[in-house]
Parts: C-alpha cells; sequence; structure tokens
C-alpha cells in the first residue's frame, strides 16, 4: 500500500508487508527533515533523520528517501510489524527558522493480520 | 536512560483558570522546545529556549502564554485565563544542542482540557 501526501489519513498494510508513507513539503530551504511515530497518548518518538545533502539513509527495517527536486520524502517500513501501528509525521526545519520544526498532520498506519 | 518528562500528564480545569504546565529535558539537552498538537492534528510550534539567549516566542498564539526556563534546565508553561480553544496536548521536546541538524525529542505531553 502506499499513502500519498500528508492529507490522506489512513494507510493499511498487512503484517510483512513494506509500508511507504510520502510527504511532500513546500519549503525549498528546507534542509533537514526527521521522521516521527507517535502511538496513542505518547509524544512523537524519533524514528530517522535525513540532510538535504543526501537522498537516502537507512535505519533498523526503516528507509528514508529525499527528492528535493519534486520536494518529496518518503518512510518505507520493511516486514511491517503490529507494533509498527501509529500515527507517521514528517517534519522539516530550515536555516531561516531554526528549530522551529514544521509538521504534517501525519499518516495513519494500520496493520491488519 | 531518562527522557523528556512532563507534568502533569493530564489537567482539566475550568474556563478561566491558570495553568502550569512542566518540562524536565533530558540531561545535557541545551535546547528546549514547546508544541500544542490539536486533536487528529500534527504539531504547532509555540516557543525554543536554547541556552542564554532570549527565547523565540514567535508561535505564543496569544500573551496569555507565557514560558520560562530556569537554570538552563526546568521550563513551565503558563496560560492565563483559559480559553476552551486552548484545550490541546502540550509536547515539550529538547536537544542536544541548537546548531543545525539535531532531532528533538519528545516527552508524553500534558493533555489539556478546558471545560
Amino acid at each position: 500500500g502506499e499513502s500519498v501526501g500528508l492529507h490522506l489519513p489512513t494507510l493499511s498494510v498487512q503484517e510483512g508487508d513494506n509500508s511507504i508513507i510520502n510527504c511532500a513539503y513546500s519549503n525549498s530551504a528546507s534542509d533537514y527533515f526527521i521522521w516521527y511515530k507517535q502511538e496513542s497518548g505518547k509524544g512523537p518518538q524519533f524514528i530517522i533523520d535525513i540532510r538535504s545533502n543526501m537522498d537516502k539513509r537507512q535505519g533498523q527495517r526503516v528507509t528514508v528517501l529525499l527528492n528535493k527536486t519534486v520536494k518529496h520524502l518518503s518512510l518505507q517500513i520493511a516486514a511491517t510489524q503490529p507494533g509498527d501501528s501509529a500515527v507517521y509525521f514528517c517534519a522539516e526545519n530550515n536555516a531561516d527558522s531554526w528549530g522551529k520544526l514544521q509538521f504534517g498532520a501525519g499518516t495513519q498506519v494500520v496493520v491488519t493480520p | 536512560g531518562a527522557g523528556v518528562s512532563q507534568s502533569p500528564s493530564n489537567k482539566v480545569t475550568e474556563k478561566g483558570k491558570d495553568v502550569e504546565l512542566r518540562c524536565d529535558p533530558i540531561s545535557g539537552h541545551t535546547a528546549l522546545y514547546w508544541y500544542r498538537q490539536s486533536l487528529g492534528q500534527g504539531l504547532e510550534f509555540l516557543i525554543y529556549f536554547q541556552g542564554n539567549s532570549a527565547p523565540d516566542k514567535s508561535g505564543l498564539p496569544s500573551d496569555r502564554f507565557s514560558a520560562e526556563r530556569t537554570g538552563g534546565s526546568v521550563s513551565t508553561l503558563t496560560i492565563q485565563r483559559t480559553q476552551q480553544e486552548d484545550s490541546a496536548v502540550y509536547l515539550c521536546a529538547s536537544s542536544l544542542a541548537f546548531t543545525g541538524n539535531q532531532p528533538q525529542h519528545f516527552g508524553d505531553g500534558t493533555r489539556l482540557s478546558i471545560l
């Protein structure tokens, strides 16, 4: 399954499949991006970040891709597990407003057995 | 290890009352941030503190909102004469430094409900 942009609220994915969560940003000056996972009743949990001088970064079961040409960011989760069910936010930052992370509305990921 | 700690976790109060929300950042983190999250929404920046520099208050929605950070550590967000639209989850974050490309780590927030 695939989620396009931050305005699509829910992504359903079967356990074991790969998930792709997309994020479109508008500020071409944004140079640092972070993906957060937020479970119900909890604060956002840092997953992975990427700087604008990179186009790909990998973590444990997660990969972030950055396409600056079209101002697009994606988070790929390999072998999605029930514990991956949460809301995922991308956040962007830039030197003009450093520290003021700009968040989208988030994507709800639901993992089905 | 200890993360960002916020208290109280929940606060219910009547319209017009003042409230104080507390944040203990991760030890050694010099930057501290406050955000607000309304139901089902993303996070809205409120204010940040970096070391001894003057805080950036540009995100505070009105003069009823203020924040302090004492001794470069604990921070308190105060909302005076609360209104129903102030109901939200108030999240605090800290980062190791303010100099670029440091992820912000969040606490679990204070859920504020104004009756």
